[in-house]
């Protein structure tokens, strides 16, 4: 069984340019959440994809999007990047029984310039 | 709002001992928790998921309790090690139409031989 995998590991960007961030759910597992975690802090929730559509959303601005893809993968977008986008970015998967229990990737580091 | 609080932010034990991580909630759309350890800039591994349904999950030296009705659970490790030192995080599973954990800020362990 395949875990969770993300790409890339590290990434440096300068403010308002734009990212991708990639993540593999584990096998079996139909949706993907995306966390993002500051420096010291717990995980943000961001957003939720189920069979390819966003069907969940935490407190953050339009220029984060995201995709699911037929195969559960998924990617994490974020527009315009600003200072305070500099963060690890968390994705994890779960299948939607089994008392819902996520599962995470060992994240993306992004800084931002 | 909701809001997950750990206590205590950080300790420090010698190795054997047996010690308690404290998590408290106040929401009570909370219906399930997941506690996940967290080596530096690393991803989130779960640890123990504890369902609405029960009261305890154990996994090896790890025990964790959920007290819904106080808005508490505990995380028990028995006989300590230097390789627990970590970051442990607790997540209360919320649904709102969909499912996603709201985290708390962790407790920073260190196990010292």
């Amino acid at each position: 069984e395949t875990g969770v995998t993300q790409s890339p590991t590290h990434l440096i960007k300068t403010r308002g340019q734009q990212v991708t961030l990639r993540c593999s759910s584990q096998s079996g597992h139909n949706t993907v959440s995306w966390y993002q975690q500051a420096l010291g802090q717990g995980p943000q929730f961001i957003f939720q994809y189920y069979r390819e559509e966003e069907n969940g959303r935490g407190n953050f601005p339009p220029r984060f999007s995201g995709l699911q893809f037929p195969n559960y993968s998924s990617e994490l977008n974020v527009n315009a990047l600003e200072l305070d986008d500099s963060a690890l970015y968390l994705c994890a998967s779960s299948a939607m029984t089994g008392g819902y229990e996520q599962y995470f990737g060992p994240g993306t580091r992004l800084t931002v310039t | 709002k909701q809001e997950v609080t750990q206590i205590p932010a950080a300790l420090s034990v010698p190795e054997g001992e047996n010690l308690v991580l404290n998590c408290s909630f106040t929401d009570s759309a909370i219906y399930n928790l997941q506690w996940f350890r967290q080596d530096p800039g690393k991803g989130l591994t779960s640890l123990l998921l504890i369902q609405s349904s029960q009261r305890e999950q154990t996994s090896g030296r790890l025990n964790a309790s959920l007290d819904k009705s106080s808005g508490r659970s505990t995380l028990y490790i028995a006989a300590s090690q230097p390789g627990d030192s970590a970051t442990y995080l607790c997540a209360g599973v919320v649904n709102t139409g969909f499912q996603k954990l709201v985290f708390g800020t962790g407790t920073r362990l260190l196990v010292s031989p």
